[in-house]
């Protein structure tokens, strides 16, 4: 069974970039059925997809945040990041790994959720 | 793009049934037969409970179930238990973005 784990800081300074990491274990991720993507949640709000990276490269950005964020994969490893650029207190959410289906969109499998706060 | 529409909250007494509709656009909701629910509970990551509408993951309580028609979707939680109170999220596919589009989250309360 396919497994994400998010690792990163839980602290980021205003106008700092935001990274994250996230471990894939229980599958490839090469394997071609997933994409592999982001998605944030502000306290007590909803959520919000940040946006998703196939292992080939191809990356699909949220347009609202598209112009802050970088997605890449380290097939060597098995892991995929985040970085988001020039955070502010509006940034600060509960942070998760999801692997979308290829074909669907469907998400299957969750990370526990990395908690990023923007605070001086 | 913009969030499918869901009520803020509903609330039924145990053992009732309610809906959760989520309502978007052709271009996402009404375009595909791609529409999933998740269930949140308070700290928890979001739980898959409904896919492709209709579909029920292995280990889904058969007292989840979904529909769709036109633009809008929705969830329907049959014999509500305690254990139902929680968020719930629509998501539907919207073209191949990589990604979907979530719906504004529905708070749950079994009274």
């Amino acid at each position: 069974q396919l497994q994400l784990q998010e690792s990163g800081p839980g602290l980021v300074k205003p106008s700092e970039t935001l990274s994250l990491t996230c471990i894939v274990s229980g599958s490839a991720i090469t394997s071609g059925v997933y994409y592999w993507g982001w998605i944030r949640q502000p306290p007590g709000k909803g959520l919000e997809w940040i946006g998703s990276i196939f292992h080939r490269g191809n990356t699909y950005y949220n347009p609202s945040l598209k112009s802050r964020v970088t997605m890449s994969v380290d097939t060597s490893s098995n892991q995929f990041s985040l970085k988001l650029t020039s955070v502010t207190a509006a940034d600060t959410a509960l942070y998760y790994c999801a692997s979308p289906d290829v074909d669907t969109g469907v998400v299957f499998y969750w990370g526990q959720g990395n908690l990023v706060t923007v605070s001086s | 793009q913009s969030a499918l529409t869901q009520p803020a909250s509903v609330s039924g007494s145990p053992g009732q049934s309610i809906a959760i509709s989520c309502t978007g656009t052709s271009s996402d909701v009404g375009g595909y037969n791609l529409v999933s629910w998740y269930q949140q509970h308070p700290g928890k990551a979001p739980k898959l409970l409904i896919y492709e509408v209709t579909k029920r993951p292995s280990g889904v309580s058969n007292h989840f179930s979904g529909s769709k028609y036109a633009n809008t979707a929705s969830l329907t939680i049959s014999g509500l238990q305690a254990e139902d109170e929680a968020d719930y999220y629509c998501c539907s596919y919207a073209g191949g973005r990589g990604f979907g589009v979530f719906g504004t989250g529905t708070k749950v309360t079994v009274l």
